[in-house]
């Protein structure tokens, strides 16, 4: 069945500092890839998402490519705010239109 | 014009009581869910309508049945809770034929069982 793998953390950061959050799925046909955020003590929401191979998410200065080749769906962000902190999950939706998560990242940036 | 409500946002009961969730969107999606996030954060999925019709079942025990009265509604009904709900429970809707099938989730429900 489908799944997906993240970088499980805790990651902590200064602020400023570069992100990566690893990604990698396992799904048969062309699913849908996205990342969701959860900030302390509130429900997901939607950050980004890419519905096809070679397409690029983006929102808030966050950003992830769609890569068929390599499976992957890395969440990056150049220079992060204490704001960011929050778990961020990556999720896949194929066929059944269910959403499969990953184990879901914590993130902590430090001023 | 909250897109996906959930009430209530605590819940607390104890151990055998019977107790519901209501979830309503006004985002005029055809399909309904509810997942469930466990103490470790992990999410999954446990039942999706579609236009009042039960999809998606992921062998949640029989305590727990849906209920959509319209396809704005989705309510879950857990019978004789037990410890281990204890959990936050999240709705979320979609259009499927939407952008690849984009959840938009309510604010959840934090169950405590004592």
């Amino acid at each position: 069945g489908n799944s997906v793998t993240q970088m499980e953390g805790p990651v902590t950061l200064s602020e400023e500092a570069f992100l990566t959050i690893n990604c990698t799925y396992t799904a048969t046909g062309y699913p849908s890839l996205f990342w969701y955020v959860q900030y302390p003590g509130e429900g997901l929401q939607l950050l980004l998402k890419a519905t096809k191979a070679d397409d690029k998410g983006s929102n808030k200065g966050f950003e992830a490519t769609y890569r068929k080749e390599t499976t992957s769906f890395h969440l990056e962000k150049g220079s992060v705010q204490v704001s960011d902190s929050a778990v961020y999950f990556c999720a896949l939706s194929g066929g059944s239109e269910k959403l499969v998560f990953g184990k879901g990242t914590k993130l902590t940036v430090n001023p | 014009d909250t897109a996906v409500s959930q009430t209530p946002k605590y819940l607390v009961t104890q151990m055998g009581n019977d107790k519901s969730i209501k979830c309503e969107q006004n985002l005029g999606h055809d399909t309904m869910y509810w997942y469930k996030q466990d103490s470790k954060k992990f999410l999954k999925i446990m039942f999706s309508y579609n236009n009042k019709e039960l999809i998606i079942n992921e062998t949640v025990p029989n305590r727990f049945s849906p209920k959509s009265p319209d396809k704005a509604h989705l309510n879950l009904h857990i019978n004789s809770l037990e410890l281990g709900d204890s959990a936050v429970y999240f709705c979320a809707s979609s259009h499927p034929r939407d952008h690849g099938n984009t959840q938009y989730f309510g604010p959840g429900t934090r169950l405590t069982v004592l």
